[in-house]
């Protein structure tokens, strides 16, 4: 059974500390690791797809990162405008197509 | 590209009545959708995906007779709740995963918030 864990559960920055959330995961051959973002109210929002280890990807001051046993999303110089829950989910390689997500980090990010 | 819609965005009923939550993938085709039910700070729970042209697979505990999935094309996939009652207010949330190419992500719509009196 594919498992995600995401750690902090809730993260408190101040504008312009950089930091970085976990995405744990234990999958039966990796088909792909996700990254969203969900503003409250909202459905979440497409951000990164990494398929194989040491792969990296960037939009504006997010960068995701992935080894075979975890996912890094790196917030660097945060701003107010960056806090939302990151929601991490992984789709493995056994008979289910259907993604596993983690329970989400809560980053909040004060001016 | 890849955007999904649903509608309404929200909406707020009498116990007892049924409301209908349509899901359409606006910018390619999709032949499974998917079914979230999200309580306030929790995250994501499944209630079923939907296959285009066949029937809906539930999650273990979600009754389907109450939560009726039809997908009736590659860009539409409707939930009804029926027979609504309070504990049924949620915030619902489809998602789609393009039918072509490699790609297997999810892309989600913006989610419906019901409010059942």
């Amino acid at each position: 059974e594919d498992q995600v864990t995401q750690s902090p559960e809730a993260l408190r920055l101040q504008e312009g500390e950089s930091s970085s959330l976990n995405c744990s995961y234990t999958v039966s051959g990796l088909r792909g690791l996700f990254w969203y973002r969900q503003d409250p109210g909202k459905g979440p929002e497409f951000l990164f797809t990494l398929y194989s280890a040491g792969e990296e990807k960037e939009k504006e001051r997010l960068k995701a990162t992935l080894t075979k046993k975890e996912s890094f999303l790196h917030i660097t110089a945060p701003k107010p405008e960056d806090s939302a829950t990151y929601l991490c989910a992984v789709r493995g390689t056994g008979g289910s197509y259907i993604p596993t997500f983690g329970r989400g980090t809560s980053l909040i990010v004060h001016p | 590209g890849a955007v999904v819609s649903q509608h309404p965005s929200w909406v707020i009923c009498k116990s007892g009545t049924s409301v209908k939550i349509e899901c359409r993938s606006l910018d390619f085709q999709a032949t499974t959708m998917f079914w979230y039910r999200q309580f306030p700070k929790q995250s994501l729970m499944l209630m079923a995906t939907s296959n285009e042209g066949s029937k809906a697979t539930y999650e273990q505990g979600v009754e389907k007779d109450k939560f009726l999935i039809n997908h009736a094309s590659l860009t539409l996939s409707t939930l009804t709740v029926t027979s609504a009652h309070p504990e049924d207010s949620s915030f619902y949330i489809c998602s789609a995963s393009p039918t072509s190419g490699i790609r297997n992500e999810q892309f989600f719509g913006p989610g419906t918030r019901l409010t059942v009196l």
